[in-house]
């Protein structure tokens, strides 16, 4: 079974461009997360789609990151325009929806390393 | 005060060795807890989950004390292929609706031949 894809694996690019992140979760995973590892910090939670909505948002930084999921299959993160401080590692996780069960595990992409100049 | 606290070591340990890892937790609505394993530039991936009655998963054993707020990971006869960083997580759950991951910031092993 295929895991957690994400594209591209490294992106460098000026303050001020634009980029986009893309995730193909588990296929069947109606649960997208994304994360972000910023260099000496822990991961921190980014948002949540349970297929195409967004349930939880309360980890996105500001509003210039926008994350979509048509068709609750693949997502994407914009961050437009960069800024240096969002430099870091974005993962990418999915995982089956349990319903009110609670807790199912969470499979993690390889991330996608930005580097912002 | 981070939401999850590890020692973020390195623990250098000679092979064979036995060594625990802590980690403590400060939101009293956490509801799930795992340990995580990183190698290095990788993503991290599942090592096992954490139950209040105590797990073993060979020479890994997980302990909760939710009164607490701790969880341990122990690891007996260390083996080279276990350096990586080890990452304690909780899972909140709010009403139901999401889902998101709390990490630590990881504690680095590194097994020495």
């Amino acid at each position: 079974e295929a895991g957690v894809t994400q594209f591209p694996s490294h992106s460098v690019i000026e303050k001020g461009q634009t980029v986009t992140l893309r995730c193909d979760p588990i296929s069947g995973h109606d649960n997208l997360y994304w994360y972000r590892r910023v260099m000496g910090k822990e991961i921190k939670f980014l948002l949540h789609f349970v297929k195409e909505s967004k349930q939880d948002e309360s980890g996105m930084p500001n509003n210039r990151f926008l994350a979509e999921r048509t068709g609750g299959t693949y997502s994407t993160l914009k961050v437009q325009p960069a800024e240096l401080e969002d430099s870091g590692v974005y993962f990418c996780a999915s995982s089956q929806d349990l319903g009110l069960a609670g807790s199912d595990t969470q499979y993690f992409g390889p991330g996608t390393r930005l580097t912002v100049l | 005060r981070k939401e999850v606290e590890q020692d973020p070591g390195p623990f250098n340990v000679p092979e064979g060795a036995t060594v625990a890892f802590n980690c403590t937790y400060s939101n009293s609505a956490s509801q799930s807890f795992f340990w995580y394993r990183q190698d290095c530039r990788k993503e991290p991936k599942l090592l096992m989950s954490v139950y209040s009655s105590g797990n073993e998963d060979g020479r890994f054993t997980a302990q909760l004390n939710r009164a607490s707020q701790y969880i341990s990971l122990l690891i007996r006869d260390s083996k080279l292929s276990d350096s990586a960083t080890y990452l304690c997580v909780v899972n909140i759950h709010s009403g139901g609706a999401t889902n998101k991951l709390i990490f630590g910031t990881g504690t680095l092993l590194a097994v020495q031949p």
